[in-house]
């Protein structure tokens, strides 16, 4: 099974800032087949980036997928006030799916 | 637009069975064309997959933490995809999504791109 660690486990920032989200993957992920999510709270999550770097339908620009093999990230340009929530990473490379246990993006 | 809804959650005693089912409807929106899931989130706590289905109902996927309790299953014809549970614990509290992975080419990809809302189960005496 791959574990995934995202860091950090928390981000305190301010509206307008940059921010990049990390995720480890225990071993390389095949066809680098990671995607990123956002939970709001009370809401099913969302997702943003599938195959590391697509954006799905409807997502800003803001947001950006990057890595490969077992080192990947989410980067949010500009940090909207409807952008702080929790970030997920999951994998299906390979069997079983696997999530991150999150990172929490908060209002500092 | 794809719209999942749940029902079936509940309140059941530990050792229990409950069957979750989901309904798929949308314009445009071809339910045999897609493999589904579900996935569960405990209170307070992250996502966890439980199971797939593909596209035809012939490949199956449990989580370890499931296999051997839960059974996924899909009507076509119905668009609607099924989670029955049973020898339920404690630990299976969570809200269950019902998601959808679409499908993709060459090689399949089991990301999640829609999700409904969510059923509330709780395991507890």
């Amino acid at each position: 099974e791959i574990v995934l660690t995202q860091s950090p486990g928390t981000l305190s920032l301010s509206p307008g800032e940059r921010v990049t989200l990390s995720c480890r993957a225990s071993q390389a992920v095949s066809n680098n087949f990671l995607a990123w999510y956002q939970q709001r709270p009370g809401q099913a999550p969302r997702l943003l980036i599938y195959g590391a770097s697509t954006r799905a339908t409807g997502i800003p620009d803001r947001f950006s997928g990057s890595g490969s093999g077992t080192d990947f990230a989410l980067t949010i340009s500009r940090l909207e006030p409807e952008d702080f929530a929790v970030y997920y990473c999951q994998q299906s490379g390979s069997s079983p799916w696997t999530f991150g246990q999150g990172t929490r993006v908060e209002i500092k | 637009d794809v719209q999942l809804v749940e029902s079936g959650g509940g309140l059941v005693k530990p050792g229990g069975s409950l069957r979750l089912s989901c309904a798929a409807s949308g314009s445009g929106f071809i339910f045999s064309n897609d493999n589904m899931n579900w996935v569960r989130q405990a209170p307070g706590k992250g996502l966890e997959w439980v199971s797939s289905i593909s596209r035809s109902g012939l490949n199956k996927y449990y989580a370890d933490s499931v296999k051997g309790r839960f059974t996924i299953s899909r009507d076509n014809a119905k668009n609607s995809v099924f989670l029955q549970m049973s020898s339920l614990r404690a630990e299976d509290t969570a809200v269950y999504f019902c998601v959808r992975s679409p499908l993709t080419i060459p090689l399949p990809n089991w990301y999640f791109d829609i999700w409904g809302r969510g059923t509330v189960v709780t395991v507890s005496s």
